[in-house]
C-alpha cells in the first residue's frame, strides 16, 4: 500500500520560514517524480513544484508565485521529499500535499501551514 | 500566463450523465498535455480518477471516463450517484514542465 505522510506544518509569522517533509512508503521512491500541491482555505488546488528522479537530472520546476522563495529537495536514502519555504506570505496559508509523478497518482493527507502575525 | 478553465458548477440528476470539461485560455487541449482528473470531498485529500487523458486509476468505477472532446479534455460520469457529489479538478502538464490545475467544478447530484 502506498503511503505519503506530510509533516512540518504549523503557524509562522509573515517573513518566516518552515520546512515540510513527505515520507513515502510502498513505492520505489527513487523512481518517482514528486510534487507539492497546495490548497488555500476554501479554494482550489494549486501546483507548487516538482522534482524529478535524481537520475533524470534537469531543473526543479516551480510555480511562479513561489519561485525564488520555495525550494524542493529529496533524500532517496530516506524516501523523503522536502519543501523549504522562506519569506512566507499570508497568501501561502494552505494545506500542502505531496503527490507522486506527473499524473499525481498518489496523494498524502496534507499538512496545514498558517502564515499569520 | 496560461489558465486552465473548468465550469464552476454543474448539476446532474441521479442516474444521469454529465460531462465536465477542461480547457485552455489560449489554445486547444490535446493528449500531449496528459490531462488528469481528481475528485475531492470536503476535508479529504484529492482522489485520482483519470490520468493521461483516459486511463482510470485503480479502483475507479468504469462509469468515470476521460476523453478529448473538441479542443478540451473531458470527464464523463455515466449513471451519476449521490456520492459523486464532489469537487472535480483537472490538471494539465505544460511543455515548459509546469503543471496547472483548473479552478475546479462543484458537481451537485439532485
Amino acid at each position: 500500500e502506498v503511503q505519503l505522510v506530510e509533516s512540518g506544518g504549523g503557524l509562522v509569522k509573515p517573513g518566516g520560514s518552515l520546512r515540510l517533509s513527505c515520507a513515502a512508503s510502498g513505492i520505489t521512491f527513487s523512481n518517482a517524480w514528486m510534487n507539492w500541491v497546495r490548497q488555500a482555505p476554501g479554494k482550489g488546488l494549486e501546483w507548487v513544484g516538482r522534482i524529478k528522479r535524481t537520475n533524470d537530472g534537469g531543473p526543479i520546476d516551480y510555480a511562479a508565485p513561489v519561485k525564488g522563495r520555495f525550494t524542493i529537495s529529496r533524500d532517496d536514502s530516506k524516501n523523503t521529499l522536502y519543501l523549504q519555504m522562506n519569506s512566507l506570505k499570508t497568501e501561502d496559508t494552505a494545506i500542502y500535499y505531496c503527490a507522486t509523478n506527473r499524473d499525481f497518482d498518489y496523494w498524502g493527507q496534507g499538512t496545514l501551514v498558517t502564515v499569520s502575525s | 500566463q496560461t489558465l486552465v478553465t473548468q465550469e464552476p458548477s454543474f448539476s446532474v440528476s441521479p442516474g444521469g450523465t454529465v460531462t465536465l470539461t477542461c480547457g485552455l485560455s489560449s489554445g486547444s487541449v490535446s493528449t500531449t498535455y496528459y490531462p488528469s482528473w481528481y475528485q475531492q470531498t470536503p476535508g479529504q485529500a484529492p482522489r485520482t480518477l483519470i490520468y493521461s487523458t483516459n486511463i482510470r486509476s485503480s479502483g475507479v468505477p468504469d462509469r468515470f471516463s476521460g476523453s478529448i472532446l473538441g479542443n478540451k479534455a473531458a470527464l464523463t460520469i455515466t449513471g451519476a450517484q449521490a456520492d459523486d457529489e464532489s469537487d472535480y479538478y483537472c490538471v494539465l502538464y505544460m511543455s515548459s514542465g509546469v503543471s496547472v490545475f483548473g479552478g475546479g467544478t462543484k458537481l451537485t447530484v439532485l
